[in-house]
């Protein structure tokens, strides 16, 4: 049972530039959420993903934007790139968002930016 | 709003010995509380959680936490630790009140758990 899959685990950018990052949830799940999380820090809440709409949003700015396939992979876009947006970026899946589910969480894709 | 705090930055502790990883929270309603542990450039890991019922609860690996309403706190717990348990632990909140209007996991700053040989 393949687990929460991300791609691609590392990442270098400049400011300025775009990214896309991918994820693809644990079997039988159908909801995905995006986390940020900077060093030394704990991650913190980007935004959710249920039947191809967002649901939930965090504190983050609309250069972070996503979408959610029919099969319920999603990809993260960050537009803009700034220095600040070096991160860890963690994939999470649950099944049907409702709020007791446990999410489980990908290893990661880690993006630098120059 | 929803906050957790983990306020040692760092345990230590020597193989054998019981563990306790501190969390405590503010939330408005009842929370749902989780545990996850991190590895070096590893993603996060389900420990364990509580969404109601007994106050302690049993996760993965023989870890345990017990959750204290008057208190606010939800503490990790291992009766012996071993050195493969050093890593990066979390602690995570959702108000599942707030959940329905679009707020999700508060995770807390985490802390780095040494087990000493």
């Amino acid at each position: 049972d393949a687990g929460v899959t991300q791609s691609p685990t590392h990442l270098i950018k400049t400011r300025g530039q775009q990214v896309t990052l991918r994820c693809s949830p644990k079997s039988g799940h159908d909801t995905v959420s995006w986390y940020q999380q900077a060093l030394g820090q704990g991650p913190q809440f980007i935004f959710q993903y249920y039947e191809e709409e967002e649901r939930q949003r965090g504190n983050f700015p609309d250069r972070f934007s996503g979408h959610q396939f029919p099969n319920y992979s999603s990809e993260l876009n960050v537009n803009a790139l700034l220095l600040g947006d070096s991160a860890l970026y963690l994939c999470a899946s649950s099944s049907s968002g409702q709020s007791q589910e446990t999410q489980y969480f990908g290893p990661g894709t880690r993006l630098l930016v120059l | 709003a929803q906050s957790v705090a983990q306020p040692e930055d760092q345990v230590n502790v020597a193989e054998g010995n019981p563990l306790t990883v501190k969390c405590t929270y503010s939330v408005s309603g009842n929370p749902y509380l989780f545990w996850y542990v991190q590895y070096p450039n590893r993603g996060l890991q389900f420990l364990l959680k509580y969404i109601t019922g007994d106050n302690l609860v049993k996760g993965s690996y023989g870890f345990e936490a017990e959750f204290n309403k008057s208190q606010t706190s939800f503490h990790l717990k291992k009766p012996s630790a071993l050195v493969s348990d050093s890593a990066l632990y979390f602690c995570a909140v959702r108000d599942p009140y707030a959940y329905n209007y679009g707020q999700n996991f508060v995770f807390g700053p985490g802390t780095r758990l040494s087990v000493l040989p």
